[in-house]
């Protein structure tokens, strides 16, 4: 089974305007970090949130947010004010076990957002 | 913050030439680096994580002996790719994390393999 699924291949949006882009997850670890990451076509990889399982609020990192939904296993990026730049490949991650350097990623099939003017 | 570089960032070579990729933490110690793959407008597939000291740990599917992994200091961990094919181009990006549960991975810029 997926343990990380994003069912939107790819999303436009009208610049200026917030944008949701899913995921879901699965676990039975009750230990687990949840990532996203934003890809330019340049390549690089981008962190932008991090999400941790015994966290009680949602994150929040300037324009981006994190709607977790424990109960539901998501973990829904949030981005408001959309801009040009952030046309982009969107993936989630999640890496279970905690505060363990060895811990890999694993990574969802991610989104591609596109930034209408 | 935490930089990871990547060298080369492009690479172009001709079939059965072998080449190295290098993974370098620049401002912490790494004990463990991740090499992944993608394919275009694909997702990063996990191929082997990477152990200073040690051998590393390669997923399934993936050929221990075409991939070779050395991870000799705390800061290096590098890939070769041996022999390669045209099969083998694509996108190869390595990560490391610090310790601490709310660190993120971070990723190198990526390498750009193509193989003629």
């Amino acid at each position: 089974a997926q343990k990380i699924t994003q069912t939107q291949p790819g999303m436009f949006v009208q610049e200026k305007e917030a944008v949701t882009l899913d995921c879901t997850y699965d676990t039975s670890d009750p230990s687990y970090g949840l990532f996203w990451y934003k890809q330019p076509s340049s390549g690089e990889m981008i962190f932008l949130i991090y999400q941790g399982s015994y966290d009680q609020q949602n994150a929040t990192e300037g324009r981006y947010s994190l709607n977790f939904q424990k109960a539901r296993k998501s973990a829904n990026l949030v981005i408001s004010a959309s801009q040009l730049g952030d046309s982009a490949m969107y993936f989630c991650a999640m890496r279970e076990g905690y505060n363990n350097a060895g811990n890999m990623l694993t990574f969802g099939g991610g989104t591609r957002l596109m930034v209408k003017p | 913050g935490a930089v990871v570089s990547q060298h080369p960032s492009w690479v172009i070579c001709k079939s059965g030439t072998s080449v190295k990729i290098e993974c370098r933490s620049l401002d912490f110690q790494a004990t463990t680096m991740f090499w992944y793959r993608q394919f275009p407008k694909q997702s990063l597939m996990l191929m082997a994580t990477s152990n200073e000291g040690s051998k590393a740990t390669y997923e399934q599917g993936v050929e221990k002996d075409k991939f070779l992994i050395n991870h000799a200091s705390l800061t290096l961990s590098t890939l070769t790719v041996t022999s390669a094919h045209p099969e083998d181009s694509s996108f190869y990006i390595c990560s490391a994390r610090q310790t601490g549960s709310n660190q993120p991975q971070h990723f190198g810029d990526g390498t750009r393999l193509s193989i003629l």
